[in-house]
């Protein structure tokens, strides 16, 4: 069964104080994992794909880079408008599977 | 990326009724999904909605209780059937391809 965990469960930054969110992950066969952000009352909005070992994507002042077990996503210089609820999702191999399987998310507050 | 819009929004339902929410998208998509967010929970895949098919439904989920409907490629409903105070939660509607999932603002059930 594929599994999703994400540390630490909540995070507080200071404004400018960069740090990196966790997600490990246990799949049959990678297809791809998945990074979102999630506001409070909002649907999440997806943040980046990676595919393979090694990959990284960048999007504003955030980074995800990928290895075999784990997934990181770096926030460089955090704003307060970064505060939110960071989602890793993993969707394996197989014909037809589209599924998602979501880790219980981080939820980030940068302080002023 | 698709604009995806839901209804209601919201909802407080009594135990023992039904509530269909709809999910509505701004451009045809092949693959839609519904998804539930437990409080203090990760995202769990409900079921895949087919068009022109019966919904393929993941394990712990049935039929009976999330009855789905998608008569073609821009809407959905989901139906939570004979709720108990359990169904709480908030339903998510999600598009895309493969490589890439948007999700609705979501459906806040609070079920008394």
């Amino acid at each position: 069964e594929d599994q999703v965990t994400q540390s630490p469960e909540a995070l507080r930054l200071q404004e400018g104080e960069s740090s990196s969110l966790n997600c490990s992950y246990t799949v049959s066969g990678l297809r791809g994992l998945f990074w979102y952000r999630q506001d409070p009352g909002k649907g999440p909005e997806f943040l980046f794909t990676l595919y393979s070992a090694g990959e990284e994507k960048e999007k504003e002042r955030l980074k995800a880079t990928l290895t075999k077990k784990e997934s990181f996503l770096h926030i460089t210089a955090p704003k307060p408008e970064d505060s939110a609820t960071y989602l890793c999702a993993v969707q394996a191999l197989g014909f037809g599977n589209e599924k998602l399987t979501f880790g219980t998310g981080t939820r980030l507050t940068i302080i002023p | 990326s698709a604009v995806i819009s839901q209804k209601p929004s919201r909802d407080i339902c009594q135990r023992g009724t039904s509530l269909t929410i709809q999910c509505q998208v701004d451009s045809q998509v092949t693959m839609m999904f519904w998804y539930r967010q437990q409080p203090g929970q990760s995202l769990t895949l409900i079921a895949t909605a087919n068009q022109g098919s019966e919904a393929t439904y993941e394990s712990g989920f049935v039929i009976d209780k999330f009855p789905i409907s998608r008569p073609n490629l821009t809407f959905s409903t989901l139906t939570v059937s004979n709720m108990s105070p359990e169904d709480s939660s908030i339903y998510l509607c999600s598009v895309g391809t493969r490589e890439t999932q948007y999700f609705g603002p979501g459906t806040r059930l609070l079920v008394l």
